[in-house]
């Protein structure tokens, strides 16, 4: 019963353009999200968080967007660039309880 | 250089054996966590600690076993009574709680023949 998915394995984005990369939790009593990006042969770097009280969160070309009802969440990049291919997690914790993962998103960005 | 390392990077062992995943922070962190990847699947927990000569299990501590006798270190015993031992294994800190940023090493990929 997997409570946090990230249902597209990968995409493919054009280099300048957006990068849009999805998550969906089923549990409504998360209330703190967080993005991770992993390179090969390396661990996950944390990128960006976002608490319930909250339905948008901006860090530089970075931006994490909520919505509680829909129990949705999405990280958009923009500008898309090279360095940014790499595979991204969601995760969501509830009561700063254990963080409970998402299978990951393989990002290419295409020159 | 601060940071978290993982040794050894590949890790071959017979069925059976116990085998022991080496974790070390020089980060002053009080927390310190080991996950589970397998393909497909997100980052899984296997077991925490939050303070020295404590730990808490995850949501997969069936076969694995923990100690935390150093704030800088924090081993993880693969014991053959872990049915599936095959796989990533990532092990990361932070600096109280677990929703604090997670500094995470590099992994050790365990293949058990």
């Amino acid at each position: 019963d997997q409570q946090v998915k990230q249902n597209s394995p990968s995409l493919s984005v054009q280099e300048g353009r957006i990068s849009i990369l999805n998550c969906d939790y089923t549990n409504s009593m998360f209330d703190y999200f967080l993005w991770y990006k992993k390179y090969p042969a390396e661990g996950p770097t944390f990128l960006i968080s976002i608490s319930s009280i909250k339905d948008k969160n901006e860090d530089g070309r970075f931006t994490v967007f909520l919505n509680k009802s829909a129990k949705h969440l999405s990280l958009h990049i923009v500008p898309s660039q090279p360095g940014d291919s790499a595979v991204y997690f969601c995760a969501a914790s509830e009561s700063n309880y254990q963080l409970i993962w998402g299978a990951g998103t393989k990002l290419i960005i295409k020159p | 250089d601060g940071g978290i390392t993982q040794s050894p990077k590949y890790l071959f062992r017979k069925e059976g054996q116990n085998v022991t995943l080496s974790c070390e922070q020089n980060l002053n962190h009080d927390a310190m966590y080991w996950y589970r990847q397998d393909p497909g699947q997100g980052l899984r927990l296997i077991y925490y600690s939050q303070i020295v000569n404590d730990f808490q299990k995850g949501d997969i501590a069936e076969g694995y076993s923990v100690s935390r006798e150093k704030k800088e270190s924090f081993p993880l015993t693969v014991t053959s009574a872990q049915k599936n031992p095959t796989a990533f294994y990532l092990c990361a800190s932070s600096i109280r709680q677990i929703t604090d940023t997670q500094y995470f090493g590099p992994g050790t990929r365990l293949t058990v023949l």
